[in-house]
């Protein structure tokens, strides 16, 4: 199996702030990899698919990159409402693993 | 708009079944790889299983092998998971998620939630 290590596992932001969470697979995927977010009690929203294509609806602030083994979530102006937490999945090989998530707080 | 509605979860002993349901609508269900994914409380994300656009093919984590059986009827539009044999680490919020192809989930249900105990 792929495992995926996101970095760091929480993160402490303000209004404002460009922050940038850091994924990387244990072996290559290509750009098969996607990010999402969840807020508690809620399911996940689709952020970004294959590495840095963002989904329809999401801010222009949301921007993703890599290939290979390394990725990023960037979000270039923090909202109140991006705080959240962050997952990346590979989507290369069964099983479809995900990252164990980064937790974006408010400083 | 992809509308997924997830059914079937409760409490169950060790060792119970349960079938879970996920009804689609807003899409064309039968042309999607369909999948589900379980989040045990206060925990991460965790693929589950798979099933192709048709039926035909199905994958699933090692964890649930031989015990969780995904299945779909594209004519009521309606994705299934059977839980067998269950363990209290079977314990989640048991989501379907819809696939267009690319293995990405734009579609998510609200979730449904399994509790394992006696």
């Amino acid at each position: 199996d792929i495992q995926m290590t996101q970095s760091p596992s929480s993160l402490s932001a303000s209004v404002g702030d460009r922050v940038t969470i850091t994924c990387r697979a244990s072996q290559s995927i290509s750009r098969y990899l996607n990010w999402y977010q969840q807020k508690p009690g809620k399911a996940p929203k689709f952020v970004i698919s294959a590495a840095s294509s963002l989904q329809s609806g999401v801010p222009s602030r949301f921007s993703g990159s890599g290939s290979g083994t390394d990725f990023t979530l960037t979000i270039s102006s923090l909202q109140p409402e991006d705080f959240a937490t962050y997952y990346c999945q590979q989507s290369y090989s069964i099983p479809y693993t995900f990252g164990q998530g980064t937790k974006l707080e408010i400083k | 708009e992809v509308q997924l509605v997830e059914s079937g979860g409760g409490l169950v002993q060790p060792g119970g079944s349960l079938r879970l349901s996920c009804a689609a609508s807003g899409f064309t269900f039968s042309s999607y790889w369909m999948h589900w994914v379980r989040q045990a409380p206060g925990k991460g994300l965790v693929w589950v299983s798979r099933i192709s656009s048709d039926g035909s093919s199905t994958n699933c984590a090692d964890s649930v092998k031989g015990r969780f059986t995904i299945s779909r009827d594209n004519a009521k539009n309606t994705l299934y998971l059977q839980l067998n044999s269950l363990r209290a680490e079977d314990t989640a919020v048991y989501y379907c998620a819809s696939d267009p192809g690319h293995g990405g989930y734009p579609g998510w249900g609200q979730g449904t939630l399994v509790t394992v105990s006696s």
